[in-house]
């Protein structure tokens, strides 16, 4: 089975700043790669699929990158609708999530 | 409008079952895979199982195998989860989703899958 991992497991940043999360597959996974935005109480939000493809109505802020086993999220400026639970998928062998990164408030 | 609603979810005892239901509308529900995806309180989301398209074809995680059973109806646009021997570890909001995919049009040829529609979720608890 193919593990996950995010880092860091939280974040505290300040509107504006520029927030990176990264995600490590266990083995390589080319570019399926997926990243998920979730709210409190709220389902998962695609943002970024293969990688780097910005799902259609997704800020330009939002940008990803990486292949094989290392992967990125970028937020190019954090806005105040950003702060939320990031999750990263691999989609190479079925599906399975990192275990989140929380970004609050500073 | 594009929308997936779960419904069945609820207190059972350990040991109990119970059987979700996912109403697709606002899209071809027969042409797409489907998946149900949980998250435990306070936890993060745990792939749980997927369907093809015609129903032919599951998968499951291990920790449900052999007690939960995906299935759907495309005549009734519904996906369904049939969750027996439930535990407590079983407890979780429960997501279905609707996978789509990138054609990457390269060569070779390349599907990146994704999942791009979720549900609200619906709520499962097992405890006496």
């Amino acid at each position: 089975d193919i593990q996950m991992t995010q880092s860091p497991s939280s974040l505290s940043a300040s509107v504006g700043d520029r927030v990176t999360i990264s995600c490590r597959a266990s083995q390589s996974i080319s570019s399926y790669l997926n990243w998920y935005q979730q709210k409190p109480g709220k389902a998962p939000k695609l943002l970024i699929y293969a990688a780097s493809s910005l799902q259609s109505g997704v800020p330009s802020r939002f940008s990803g990158s990486g292949s094989g086993t290392d992967f990125s999220l970028t937020i190019s400026s954090l806005q105040p609708e950003d702060f939320a639970t990031y999750y990263c998928q691999q989609s190479y062998s079925l599906f399975t999530f990192g275990p989140g990164t929380k970004v609050d408030i500073k | 409008e594009v929308q997936l609603v779960e419904s069945g979810g609820g207190l059972v005892q350990p040991g109990g079952s119970l059987r979700l239901s996912c109403a697709a509308s606002g899209f071809t529900f027969s042409s797409y895979w489907m998946h149900w995806v949980r998250q435990a309180p306070g936890k993060g989301l745990v792939w749980v199982s997927r369907i093809n398209s015609d129903g032919s074809s599951t998968s499951y995680a291990d920790s449900v195998k052999g007690r939960f059973t995906i299935s759907r109806d495309n005549a009734k646009n519904t996906l369904y989860l049939q969750m027996n021997s439930l535990r407590a570890e079983d407890t979780a909001v429960y997501y279905c989703a609707r996978v789509n995919y990138y054609d990457s049009s390269g060569y070779p040829k390349k599907l990146y899958y994704y999942m791009d529609v979720w549900g609200k979720g619906t709520t499962v608890t097992v405890s006496s």
